[in-house]
């Protein structure tokens, strides 16, 4: 089992829909947890981080479920400009870090 | 205040040359990482810096080295390049444990023939 799994996607969602990614990780001893945005030939910029059971910005919604090892985002009613690949970042103790390979949205008018 | 600065934006190399990949960050971050991202893999760290005077060997450190020249500057040598090595480099930097938010540079984009 990777350390950190994602769906690749890509999902394709119009204007306004709802979508959720999941990312399952396999370190239990895992305390904080981050997502991050990466457009296409960019870096990748944080967009949340989680550290309890999880985290609300605007129309994007975090959650963590450590029983069952399992982070979540939620993006309630997308935008063309959410069109992204998102990354599920998880620090694994010291100064390692794993970055999941990324979730791939488009969001279509 | 420009956060994080990479170059050369692209490089394109032969097999067996060798090349420096610069970094600095002007945020006053304490630690400093390097990561490459191929297609499909998640990124992937080679080296980090916890703090200026100190490095360490990251997932895939093999063919490579670095040197923080100081605070500010973190620098990743490719001493011979192999086409293994065509990636997208990102130099990252965080105010202390990777706990924390990482901040990235645009990127390097290496090839290697």
């Amino acid at each position: 089992r990777k350390e950190v799994e994602q769906d690749p996607g890509p999902f394709n969602v119009p204007e306004g829909a709802t979508v959720a990614f999941n990312c399952t990780y396999s370190n239990s001893a895992s305390q904080s947890f981050f997502w991050y945005r990466q457009d296409c030939r960019k870096e990748p910029k944080l967009l949340m981080s989680v550290y309890s059971s999880g985290n609300e910005d605007g129309r994007f919604t975090a959650q963590l479920n450590r029983a069952s090892q399992y982070i979540s985002l939620l993006i309630r009613d997308s935008k063309l400009s959410d069109s992204a690949t998102y990354l599920c970042v998880v620090p694994t103790g010291g100064f390692k870090t794993i970055f999941g390979a990324g979730t791939r949205l488009f969001v279509k008018a | 205040n420009a956060g994080v600065t990479q170059t050369p934006k692209f490089q394109v190399l032969k097999t067996g040359q060798s090349m420096t990949l610069q970094c600095a960050q002007d945020m006053n971050h304490n630690s400093m990482y390097w990561y490459r991202q191929d297609p499909g893999m998640g990124l992937r760290l080679i080296y980090y810096s916890a703090s200026e005077g100190t490095t360490d060997k990251g997932e895939v450190p093999n063919g490579y080295n670095v040197s923080r020249l100081n605070k500010r500057e973190f620098s990743l040598r490719l001493e011979s390049a192999a086409p293994s090595q065509t990636s997208v480099y990102f130099c990252a930097s965080s105010e202390g444990l990777v706990q924390e938010t990482q901040y990235f540079g645009p990127g390097t984009r290496l090839l290697v023939l």
